[in-house]
C-alpha cells in the first residue's frame, strides 16, 4: 500500500535542542496532519494543514504544508524529556477520506 | 465521555482460530475506521465504514470482515487467524472527512 516518505526514521537528542522532521508524497494532499503516539496509546493529532503554504503552531510545534502540495515539515523547539514517542505524518487526498500514514520518525529525548 | 474504546487489549490466539475485536465511540460520528500498525511501519488502513451499514476496503483487507450494524460500534473479524496477522490494532472514528480521527487504545494480538 502507499506510504509517506518520513525522515529521520529515529532522532536522539539533548534536551533544550531543536527538532525537525518531514515527510514527502509522491501524490498531492490536501489535507496533511502530524500525530504522536506515546508507547502503548494510540496517536494524538498535533497539527493540521489544510491549505498549501500554510505555517501553523501549536505551543512549541510548527507544522507547515508544502507549497507542492507533496511534503509537509515538523519542528519542535526546545525540546523537553515528554516529547519522546512516535511523531508520524498523514496525508488525505480529496473526497477518499483515507489516510495515509508515513512510517515515523522516532524521537528520544535525553535529560 | 470515553472517545474510542477497544475490546480486548491484548489477545493471543492460536494459528487458525477466529475473534472479534471490538471498536466502540460515544461522539456520535459517522466515519469510523481500522488500522493496523506493525513495526517500523505507519498505519495502515484495514476497512472503514462511513455510516451504519456500511462498510468499505482499506489497503490491507485481506483476512479481515467487518460490520457496522451500529452507528457507535465497529467490528473487525479475523476468521482464521495467520502469524503474519500479528499486530496492534487500532479503530479510529471521526464526523466527516474534513475533520479530526480520533483514535483508540490499541488491541495488540499475537498468533502463534
Amino acid at each position: 500500500g502507499q506510504q509517506l516518505n518520513q525522515s529521520p526514521q529515529s532522532m536522539f537528542i539533548q534536551e533544550g535542542e531543536d527538532v525537525s522532521m518531514n515527510c514527502t508524497s509522491s501524490s498531492i494532499f490536501n489535507t496533511w496532519l502530524w500525530y504522536k503516539q506515546d508507547p502503548g496509546e494510540g496517536p494524538v493529532l498535533l497539527i493540521a494543514l489544510y491549505k498549501a503554504g500554510e505555517l501553523t503552531s501549536n505551543g512549541r510545534l510548527t507544522a507547515q504544508f508544502g507549497i507542492t502540495r507533496k511534503d509537509s515539515f515538523l519542528n519542535i523547539s526546545a525540546s523537553i524529556p515528554s516529547d519522546v514517542g512516535i511523531y508520524f505524518c498523514a496525508g488525505q487526498a480529496g473526497a477518499t477520506n483515507k489516510l495515509i500514514f508515513g512510517t515515523g520518525t522516532l524521537l528520544a529525548v535525553q535529560p | 465521555n470515553a472517545g474510542v474504546t477497544q475490546t480486548p487489549k491484548f489477545r493471543v490466539l492460536k494459528t487458525g482460530q477466529s475473534m472479534t475485536l471490538l471498536c466502540a465511540q460515544d461522539m456520535n460520528h459517522e466515519y469510523m475506521y481500522w488500522y493496523r500498525q506493525d513495526p517500523g511501519m505507519g498505519l495502515r488502513l484495514i476497512h472503514y465504514s462511513v455510516g451504519e451499514g456500511t462498510t468499505a476496503k482499506g489497503e490491507v483487507p485481506d483476512g479481515y470482515n467487518v460490520s457496522r450494524l451500529k452507528k457507535q460500534n465497529f467490528l473487525l473479524g479475523l476468521e482464521s487467524a495467520a502469524p503474519s496477522q500479528t499486530s496492534v490494532y487500532f479503530c479510529a472514528s471521526r464526523t466527516r472527512p474534513q475533520e479530526t480521527q480520533y483514535f483508540g487504545p490499541g488491541t495488540r494480538l499475537l498468533v502463534l
